[in-house]
């Protein structure tokens, strides 16, 4: 079974800080998803890759499949950054995603 | 944009009782899932359906149903609810795979069973 462990648990930054939070996961994938969670809130998608870099916004995510790793970079971090960023992976084919715990992310003004 | 929406924000339930949650998609997506997330747990998923009348069990589906009677609700059943179902359970919808798969959460419903 593939296990996905994302680093740190939580970060605190400063606003203006560039964030990385990052995912390992250990077996082979066809897709990576980052997901955002606001307190109290549903959970949205921010991006799938299945390789390269993707970038929107502020946000930019890459992955690196031969190293089994991804990454989801905050430029320029505000305050209502302020969430729980989770990384989820499918296995292969049409398989339910396997979830990290997710990175609490605190942005102070 | 795609709406998935939960029957209940905040539920309280006694144990033993039988609970329905309720989840309903208005984007023609095949596939339907049912997490609980628990805090320092993340996501687990109970049980996920790819279509109508079907259905699949997930990582933690003990004490759990599930029914898929028509292709934009999927129902989360605790035939018979304990305080140790006390969670925020969330329901997703997704497409089939593919460059554009995209999971969409409904806003979750926190069950405490009392």
């Amino acid at each position: 079974k593939n296990e996905v462990e994302q680093s740190p648990q939580n970060l605190t930054a400063q606003e203006g800080e560039f964030i990385t939070i990052n995912c390992s996961y250990s077996v082979g994938i066809s897709a990576l998803h980052w997901l955002q969670q606001h307190p109290g809130g549903g959970i949205v998608s921010l991006f799938m890759l299945s390789s390269g870099k993707k970038k929107h916004g502020r946000l930019i995510a890459t992955i690196n499949i031969q190293e089994k790793h991804s990454s989801l970079h905050i430029t320029a971090s505000h305050p209502r950054d302020s969430a729980v960023y989770i990384c989820a992976v499918r296995p292969g084919g049409n398989t339910p995603l396997v979830f990290g715990k997710g990175t609490r992310l605190s942005v102070i003004a | 944009d795609v709406k998935v929406t939960q029957s209940s924000r905040y539920l309280v339930k006694r144990t033993g009782e039988k609970v329905f949650l309720e989840c309903v998609q208005d984007m023609d997506h095949e596939n339907m899932f049912w997490y609980r997330q628990d805090p320092g747990l993340g996501l687990r998923l109970i049980y996920f359906s790819y279509d109508v009348k079907m259905k699949e069990k997930g990582d933690i589906p003990e004490g759990y149903s599930v029914s898929r009677e028509k292709k934009e609700r999927f129902s989360l059943i605790l035939e018979s609810a304990s305080t140790n179902q006390t969670s925020m359970y969330l329901c997703a919808s997704s497409l089939l795979g593919g460059q554009n798969e995209k999971l969409f959460f409904g806003s979750g419903t926190q069950l405490s069973v009392l």
